[in-house]
């Protein structure tokens, strides 16, 4: 089944202390992305990536990062999580970018606290 | 900035009725207008989008259009029923970059 997993799918974490929110896609997408939805503002991207090694930011990068090494992962790192963080986040994958479906996935309930 | 502006934030409507929700965009380069929808607990998922060679697709009881002048696009749902309820999304290619920006959403609520 073509699907985007994201894990976990929530998690209460400490301010500060490191953690890594994984994501996969089995349908060969060059591009996958990381977007933080929160209410009243809608869906903010944090940074996407268009292929292996390219990554960019979006709208709301800071205190995030990530890497693209292989071309299904595409995990995000919070180095230091502050309450400001807490969040729902989706990771999405696409064909092609932003002229294609983009599937995503289940969703990241995070709480810093 | 670049902006893509979705109305109403919440709509209510009694099931049959239609609903349309409308998105207003800022680059008039945008060529790819998709519609996603977010079940409680759930990804935002597509459920129709349009290119702008066209000005409306239709795929059963939901449809968008498109106006290129005006720079607005719309989704409309007819003969609405009670698992049309969700949030919808509308977005548009950002200029000059591979991504997406999003509208704020619109929570529609169908009462049977």
């Amino acid at each position: 089944e073509a699907q985007v997993t994201q894990n976990p799918r929530y998690l209460i974490t400490v301010t500060g202390k490191k953690l890594t929110v994984t994501c996969s896609q089995n349908m060969n997408h060059e591009y996958m992305s990381w977007y933080r939805q929160d209410p009243g503002l809608g869906l903010r991207q944090i940074y996407y990536s268009m292929n292996v090694e390219v990554t960019d930011k979006g709208d709301v990068p800071e205190g995030y990062k990530v890497s693209r090494k292989e071309k299904r992962n595409f995990p995000l790192i919070l180095e230091s999580p502050s309450p400001n963080q807490t969040s729902l986040y989706f990771c999405a994958s696409s064909l092609q970018g932003r002229s294609t479906e983009a599937f995503f996935g289940q969703g990241t309930r995070l709480t810093v606290v | 900035g670049e902006n893509v502006e979705q109305h109403p934030s919440t709509l209510s409507v009694q099931e049959g009725d239609s609903a349309v929700i409308k998105c207003t965009y800022s680059d008039s380069a945008s060529n790819y207008f998709p519609w996603y929808k977010q079940e409680l607990g759930k990804g935002p998922q597509l459920i129709i989008d349009i290119r702008s060679n066209v000005g409306e697709k239709k795929d059963q009881r939901i449809a968008v259009t498109l106006n290129k002048t005006a720079k607005h696009f719309s989704l409309h749902i007819t003969e609405t029923q009670p698992e049309d309820s969700a949030v919808y999304f509308c977005a548009a290619p950002r200029r000059g970059q591979g991504n997406l920006i999003f509208g704020k959403g619109t929570k529609l609520s169908v009462k049977p």
